[in-house]
């Protein structure tokens, strides 16, 4: 199966920055997007397509993507940007989602 | 603005058929580009995808699920509707439907409904 292998967790205090990465082989040839969920709401779309951002995103938000791992990195993190993260494809018909990694702004 | 909501039993019997509904605004789904999806996400798990349709009809399912689901459109009211057969313990879970533009570079999803928890019990 294909797999997305996310970090289970990361800690960082704030105004540092957060690396979350999605690994798999040869990721770089696919396509992926990031969903960060806060606790009891919905996924919400930070990142598509690699690197570009929804409206309404902030700029602290990038993303990118290549060889053999797909990163989200959030700048100057904040207390709001605690949260479960998410990495997504589309991969031989079907849709995957990586497991997720809990960043935690101490 | 694009909004989702979704609706249907939150409380389902091992065996039967769940039928969910999603209701949505600020798109057509009969426009060019535009599709839905539905996801799930079991309680403290990652979120799975289970199905997309699109403006042209075309449909697509998990594969691992695709013999129990059924998404079908109905665009007069707006709104996509999935069924699943055989429900089981197992598929216990907050069912999100959410916009899926068709574009090159792939689905995903934005924005997403609510989510309504659905949970097999007898």
């Amino acid at each position: 199966s294909y797999a997305l292998t996310q970090a289970p967790s990361v800690s960082l205090a704030p105004g540092q920055t957060a690396r979350i990465t999605c690994e798999r082989d040869n990721i770089g040839s696919k396509t992926v997007h990031w969903y960060q969920q806060r606790p009891g709401q919905a996924p919400v779309l930070v990142v598509f397509a690699d690197s570009d951002r929804p409206s309404g995103i902030p700029e602290r938000f990038s993303g990118s993507n290549s060889g053999n791992t797909a990163t989200l990195t959030i700048s100057r993190v904040e207390a709001g940007d605690e949260a479960d993260y998410y990495c997504q494809v589309w991969n031989t018909s079907r849709v995957l989602f990586g497991g997720g990694t809990k960043l935690t702004v101490l | 603005q694009i909004t989702l909501k979704e609706s249907g039993p939150t409380l389902v019997k091992p065996t039967q058929t769940l039928t969910l509904t999603c209701t949505f605004s600020g798109f057509s789904i009969s426009t060019s580009g535009m599709g839905v999806g539905w996801i799930r996400q079991p309680p403290g798990k990652a979120p799975e995808w289970l199905a997309v349709i699109y403006w042209d009809d075309d449909k697509r399912y998990s594969p691992s699920l695709r013999s129990r689901l059924t998404i079908t459109k109905d665009p007069s009211k707006n709104q996509v509707l999935l069924t699943m057969t055989n429900m089981g313990p197992v598929d216990t879970a907050t069912y999100f439907c959410a916009h899926a533009p068709d574009a090159a570079a792939g689905i995903w999803f934005d924005p997403w409904g609510q989510g309504t928890l659905v949970t097999v019990s007898p």
